[in-house]
């Protein structure tokens, strides 16, 4: 069975730019959480979509937005790019009944 | 409202010699427990889960916890540390209760391995 993905890999982008990750669930599972590892900064929430629906958001500014696509994939878009934004974006997805989530490699963004 | 504490934020141990990394929590319901690891540039990989089962849960890579209400303490072991088990480890809490799926994670302790 096919675990979380993400893409890309690494992304870089320069200040005031804007950026899409995106992040497909294992199959069958409908829940897609967003984490912000910056250094130093530990795992934050960012965002928990269900069922296509925005259901919590974190403690981020609007800038940070996203979506849950009918297919339960989902992406994260992140705008007006600031330096701080550098940092290793994780998906994580969940399915009824579990209670654990399964995480996806990251992607690696850097701001210039 | 739920929090977690992982007490220490570094342990080194010696190829071969027993780990534990410590974790309490709160929880205003009854709370699922989660550790999960972190090697360097990757994702987070589960280790084990507690979800109201049995008290003490065994994992993968030869580690287990014990949950412990009286205490709440969540501690993660290993009877003997191998070298691949240098990472960072992540203590988890979330309340099944509650119905929310929220999950509140713990800043991490990063377990170093000598040869």
């Amino acid at each position: 069975e096919a675990g979380v993905t993400q893409s890309p890999t690494h992304l870089i982008k320069t200040r005031g730019q804007q950026a899409t990750l995106r992040c497909s669930p294992i199959s069958g599972h409908t829940s897609v959480y967003w984490y912000q590892q910056a250094l130093g900064l530990g795992l934050q929430f960012l965002l928990w979509y269900d069922e296509g629906e925005e259901r919590n958001r974190g403690n981020f500014p609007p800038r940070f937005s996203g979506r849950q696509f009918p297919n339960y994939s989902s992406e994260l878009n992140v705008n007006a790019l600031e330096l701080e934004d550098s940092a290793l974006y994780l998906c994580a997805s969940r399915g009824d009944p579990l209670y654990e989530q399964y995480f996806g490699p990251g992607t690696r963004l850097t701001v210039t | 409202a739920q929090s977690v504490t992982q007490l220490d934020s570094h342990v080194s141990v010696s190829e071969g010699t027993p780990v534990l990394l410590r974790c309490n929590y709160s929880s205003s319901y009854s709370p699922s427990l989660f550790w999960y690891v972190q090697h360097p540039n990757k994702g987070l990989q589960l280790l084990l889960k507690y979800t109201s089962a049995a008290t003490l849960v065994k994992g993968i890579n030869g580690f287990e916890a014990e949950f412990k209400k009286s205490e709440t303490s969540f501690h993660l072991t290993k009877p003997s540390a191998h070298m691949s088990d240098a990472a960072e480890y992540f203590c988890v809490v979330s309340d099944r209760a509650s119905g929310t799926y929220k999950y509140i994670f713990g800043t991490g302790t990063r377990l170093k391995v000598l040869a």
